[in-house]
């Protein structure tokens, strides 16, 4: 069983501050790291597929970096805006799978306080 | 046009009966899933089927059967559900190791 775990579980930022959460992921066999972006009563939606160490990914206001060795990624939100408010979820590919046996983490979810 | 469609989108049932719930995608993906989100608001995979065969089939009982008559739709049949089949259930489709995109789901409530 693979372990994905990103914390905090929830977060609210006041609209315009910074923000970033965490996913850790096993550090061993790894294929990819995929970030996703999940509003109520919408589907997922893709924002990063992350594969290389040390990788930085980059979607407007929105970043994520990479740590293969260590197991981890963050998600950066510079000057945070209601319409970020959604779950973001993070989901791990082992080496010796297909996208098949992604792992995904509970999220965190993320309130903008106009 | 919705890439990833799912039907339906709520579905009401009682506890013994058998339904379906269809998915077809129109972005030429090979590869299309079952994932299920349970109590604690995990996504898990069910099923994964590349080019209509069965590639991954997870801890899943043996009343829920998917079945792709073609590359573009990946149906999911329920026999004899059950109360902790309730759940939201989404279908999702991608291309090699992109990314999978995502139906809106389908909750399903067993009474």
């Amino acid at each position: 069983i693979l372990n994905v775990e990103q914390s905090p579980q929830s977060l609210h930022v006041q609209e315009g501050d910074s923000t970033n959460f965490t996913c850790s992921f096993p550090s061993s066999n790894f294929y990819a790291l995929h970030w996703y972006r999940w509003e109520t009563a919408k589907s997922p939606e893709a924002l990063f597929v992350m594969t290389l160490n040390g990788d930085e990914k980059k979607k407007g206001r929105i970043s994520a970096t990479l740590n293969t060795k260590e197991g981890y990624s963050y998600l950066y939100i510079k000057g945070s805006q209601p319409e970020d408010s959604a779950t973001y979820l993070c989901a791990f590919m082992a080496g010796n799978f297909g996208n098949e046996k992604l792992t995904f983490g509970t999220g965190t979810r993320l309130t903008i306080i106009p | 046009d919705t890439a990833v469609s799912q039907t339906p989108k709520y579905l009401v049932t009682q506890m013994g009966n058998d339904k379906s719930i269809k998915c077809e995608q129109n972005l030429g993906h090979d590869t299309m899933y079952w994932y299920k989100q349970d109590s604690k608001k995990f996504l898990k995979i069910m099923f994964s089927y590349n080019n209509k065969e069965l590639i991954i089939n997870e801890t899943v009982p043996n009343r829920f059967s998917p079945k792709s008559p073609d590359k573009a739709h990946l149906n999911l049949h329920i026999n004899s559900l059950e109360l902790g089949d309730s759940a939201v259930y989404f279908c999702a489709s991608s291309h090699l190791t992109a990314s999978p995109f995502f139906g809106s789901g389908t909750r399903l409530t067993v009474v």
